[in-house]
């Protein structure tokens, strides 16, 4: 099946305690996007990647990372997580870019 | 810079009734307008694509490039329609751009 996959789905840790959040897909495609969705804000793009060792700033970079090694992997790192990191990340994937992304199911992250 | 602007953070209807959930957008270039649905609990679904022209669930939308416009219409919403609904644009390098959503309650 076709998909995006993120894990984890819940993840609840402390200010300054470094995590990464996982994101695959198995399509193939060239395109890879990372989102925080909130209340109000609706999705704001972190980083965003055109392919392999190719990434770029979002609308709301600060405080995160990513990296391409790989054309199936996109990981997103929070180096040191501060409370304001807490939302729910959507990671998403397109075949052609100006193209609809497919969307993974989200992790819901609460830094305390 | 590319943005996109939805007005109405809620919008109720009743079953039945016509629904326009509105969309604006800025760019430079030719956009590629998308609309993207978020069913309660559930990850984002691509409803629907400006280039290909679709009706998807009874929604369409309507590029116009004068008013700089993408507004989703659907002539008789159904409960089942409740959702948020977010515009999207697509530029430069495959930048995906959000408006702020809608949500949408149809009621019975």
């Amino acid at each position: 099946e076709a998909q995006v996959t993120q894990n984890p789905r819940y993840l609840i840790t402390v200010t300054g305690k470094k995590l990464t959040v996982t994101c695959s897909q198995n399509m193939n495609h060239e395109y890879m996007s990372w989102y925080r969705q909130d209340p109000g804000l609706g999705l704001r793009q972190i980083y965003y990647s055109m392919n392999v060792e190719a990434t770029d700033k979002g609308d709301v970079p600060e405080g995160y990372k990513v990296s391409r090694k790989e054309k199936r992997n996109f990981p997103l790192i929070l180096e040191s997580p501060s409370p304001n990191q807490t939302s729910l990340y959507f990671c998403a994937s397109s075949l052609e870019g100006m193209g609809g992304y497919t969307f993974g199911s989200g992790t819901r992250l609460t830094v305390v | 810079a590319q943005r996109v602007t939805q007005p109405e953070k809620l919008l109720s209807v009743f079953k039945g009734a016509p629904v326009e959930l509105k969309c604006n957008y800025s760019y430079s270039g030719s956009p590629e307008l998308f609309w993207y649905v978020q069913y309660s609990r559930q990850r984002l679904q691509l409803l629907l694509r400006h280039i290909s022209r679709e009706s998807i669930k009874g929604f369409t939308a309507d590029l116009n490039k004068g008013e700089t416009s993408f507004h989703l219409k659907k002539p008789f919403a159904q409960e089942e329609d409740s959702a948020m609904y977010y515009c999207a644009l697509s530029g430069h390098y495959g930048k995906l751009t959000f408006g702020q959503g809608t949500i949408l309650t149809v009621h019975p």
